[in-house]
């Protein structure tokens, strides 16, 4: 079956500019995460819904990061005025109820802010 | 805090030798789990293996094995026999369900496994 997708894969945004990721999961997979991987280093945890709800930001960097998923399935993660320390791959996985259930991954989008 | 401590960065072998990949946690909590994903040069995090704290009984999985010890907070995923296809970063994760969790994972910092020919 289908896993999780991710677009687009690779993105260049200059300076200052918005962006907006988008994430698939599996299809019936309650629990979605976003996770940020810096170069050489291991995934940190962004954010986390169930369902349509946002039940943990705490990863979320500043104020410029938001994420949703308005619809229970489909999610957005937007950075907005980017920097450049916001260079990163960003990766989405989902869970079929999530509370540690093994996670599946997106191939990721890495985000080049020049 | 928890905290996930790989501490070897990278490690080079020929292929058919055995390989022992280091992970140890940290935790306050009675109730977590671990994890071992793969990374690939393509980048996509593969889902290896999940081992709850109630349950230290080792597990085989054709050339993968994993000892977890929970009197040295360790969780080791031994390769036998390497091969060329197992070049890949290990991430060893940590997950727990209280103290605010929903059990995000929390991972250690890799190690890159290089397997020559």
């Amino acid at each position: 079956g289908a896993g999780v997708s991710q677009s687009p894969r690779y993105k260049v945004a200059k300076r200052g500019q918005d962006v907006a990721l988008r994430c698939d999961p599996i299809s019936g997979h309650v629990s979605l995460f976003w996770y940020q991987q810096a170069l050489g280093q291991g995934p940190e945890f962004l954010t986390y819904f169930q369902n349509e709800a946002q039940l943990d930001k705490s990863g979320l960097p500043s104020d410029r990061f938001f994420a949703e998923r308005p619809e229970g399935s489909v999610s957005t993660l937007k950075i907005q005025r980017t920097q450049q320390e916001d260079s990163a791959v960003y990766l989405c996985a989902s869970s079929l109820f999530g509370q540690s259930d093994e996670q599946y991954f997106g191939p990721g989008t890495r985000l080049t802010v020049t | 805090a928890q905290k996930v401590t790989q501490a070897q960065t990278e490690i080079s072998v020929v292929e058919k030798e055995d390989v022992t990949l280091d992970c140890v946690y940290e935790t306050r909590d009675t109730t977590y789990y671990l994890f071992w994903y793969k990374q690939p040069p393509s980048g996509e995090l593969v889902f290896l293996i999940r081992r709850n704290s109630f349950d230290e009984q080792n597990e085989i999985s054709g050339r993968y094995s994993w000892n977890f010890q929970k009197s040295t907070s360790s969780f080791n995923f031994t390769i036998t026999a390497s091969q060329v296809v197992d070049s890949a970063v290990y991430f060893c994760a940590l997950s727990v369900l209280y103290g605010g969790s929903q059990g995000n994972l929390i991972f250690g910092k890799g190690t890159k496994l290089s397997v020559k020919p």
